[in-house]
């Protein structure tokens, strides 16, 4: 099956410094992605969708300047959260789209625990 | 908007019951509903989902969800229930189209707790 990789797995950053976390669509190719962020015992929201080679469309209450998303190519993407903060500290999961037919499916990563301190 | 409910945070049942984990949804048109179980620390594993067809849809570890229109519900079951079943499981749906606005909405999450 598709399978979609994160990398870091955990990272701990001080405040004020900035990280980044890629995800990568590891056997298709994913021409949108999602970033989910999930605070504990909670669910998942999704904070944006990017599309390869165009800007990541947000979700409203997310910023865009501390959320930094680069999809680069048709299999990797990356979130970046700058001047990270202790209250970013949180669950991030990736997701890669890719279309069958006239749908798509949908596969998650495993996740990255960002930890700022 | 396309939204899903799971009406508890958490559902208790012994081993070797049978469990159900609700999950109602709105949705304008057809839906396609996906259950998924994350454990602590991990991503989410997919379990099953519904498209279309027969109402009663079976998924991994013995899972199944029955889709029931009149009642927009799609709730989760498993005649008996396993410690290791103990999990955070979530709802979610999407609509059927290709499009850039088409995305999966999660529910809360209900914590299903399985004891010995």
């Amino acid at each position: 099956g598709a399978v979609v990789s994160q990398h870091p797995s955990r990272v701990i950053c001080k405040s004020g410094t900035s990280v980044k976390i890629e995800c990568r669509s590891l056997d298709f190719q994913a021409t949108t992605m999602f970033w989910y962020r999930q605070f504990p015992k909670q669910s998942l929201m999704l904070m944006a969708t990017s599309n390869e080679g165009s800007k990541a469309t947000y979700e409203q209450g997310v910023e865009k300047d501390k959320f930094l998303i680069n999809h680069a190519s048709l299999t990797l993407s990356t979130l970046t959260v700058t001047s990270a903060h202790p209250e970013d500290s949180s669950f991030y999961i990736c997701s890669a789209r890719v279309r069958d037919r006239d749908s798509y499916e949908q596969y998650f990563g495993p996740g990255t625990r960002l930890t700022v301190t | 908007a396309q939204s899903v409910a799971q009406p508890e945070d958490q559902v208790n049942v012994a081993e070797g019951n049978p469990l159900t984990v609700k999950c109602t949804y709105s949705v304008s048109g057809n839906p396609y509903l996906f259950w998924y179980v994350q454990y602590p620390n991990r991503g989410l594993q997919f379990l099953l989902k519904y498209i279309t067809g027969d109402n009663l849809v079976k998924g991994s570890y013995g899972f199944e969800a029955e889709f029931n229109k009149s009642q927009t519900s799609f709730h989760l079951k498993k005649p008996s229930a396993l410690v290791s079943d103990s999990a955070l499981y979530f709802c979610a749906v999407r609509d059927p189209g290709y499009s850039s606005a088409s995305k999966i909405i999660f529910g809360s999450g209900t914590r299903l707790s399985i004891r010995p």
